[in-house]
């Protein structure tokens, strides 16, 4: 069922650098890509998201950049802190109410 | 405003036996969505309920069923449990059918069937 490849499985980046996750979709009748962030014990919370229509989004340290020709998007994490140490989950909205999940990144973090 | 809350937070089954699973939903959310989290993968879509009724349903066999009640809370049953059913059940409440792409998961239900 899950239709969104995410990569990679796991990163360490060291405190102050830039974290990189990347997916990639065939299904051209997505129309809505969130990330997602999950820590340990918890359920996955929004962290941002971006349409089809728009080639990025930025919210504070976080970057979303999309590519729909190449059906590819991407999570930027500028300035990495510790805190910033989750699962990353990206995902596509099919048909209104089906959420379609990439199979995660565990990001740490290093101090 | 209160979150989603799940239970029971952990419980195990053997095979064969059936499960129900409960959520309440964000206060102001009528939507419910039921999603199945196998260990180190993504959340997959079990099925969404809005106004009481199905309104979607993922790759799932119909041993897997739903209800919504009148207050928006919600439960997810499954008969006939296999070992493969072992996973986390998360539960997530949006606002509307539009609004499904803002969803709220609960810490969800972690289900082990030995």
């Amino acid at each position: 069922q899950q239709q969104v490849k995410q990569s990679p499985q796991s990163l360490i980046v060291q405190k102050g650098g830039i974290s990189i996750i990347n997916c990639a979709y065939e299904n051209t009748a997505f129309d809505y890509f969130p990330w997602y962030q999950q820590f340990p014990g918890k359920g996955p919370a929004l962290l941002i998201a971006i349409r089809p229509d728009v080639s990025e989004k930025k919210e504070g340290r976080f970057t979303i950049s999309f590519n729909k020709s190449a059906k590819q998007f991407s999570l930027h994490i500028m300035d990495s802190q510790p805190g910033d140490s989750a699962t990353y989950f990206c995902a596509a909205r099919y048909n209104n109410n089906d959420m379609r999940f990439g199979a995660g990144t565990r990001l740490t973090v290093k101090p | 405003e209160t979150g989603v809350t799940q239970s029971p937070t952990h419980l195990i089954k053997t095979r064969g036996q059936q499960v129900t699973l409960r959520c309440s939903s964000q206060s102001g959310h009528n939507t419910v969505s039921w999603y199945q989290q196998a260990l180190g993968q993504g959340p997959q879509f079990i099925f969404q309920y809005y106004r009481e009724e199905e309104n979607g349903r993922g790759n799932f066999p119909p041993r897997f069923s739903g209800l919504q009640f009148p207050n928006y809370s919600s439960e997810l049953n499954v008969n006939a449990l296999e070992l493969d059913d072992s996973a986390l059940y998360l539960c997530a409440s949006s606002s509307d059918l539009s609004g499904a792409n803002v969803l709220t998961f609960g810490a969800g239900s972690r289900l082990t069937v030995l």
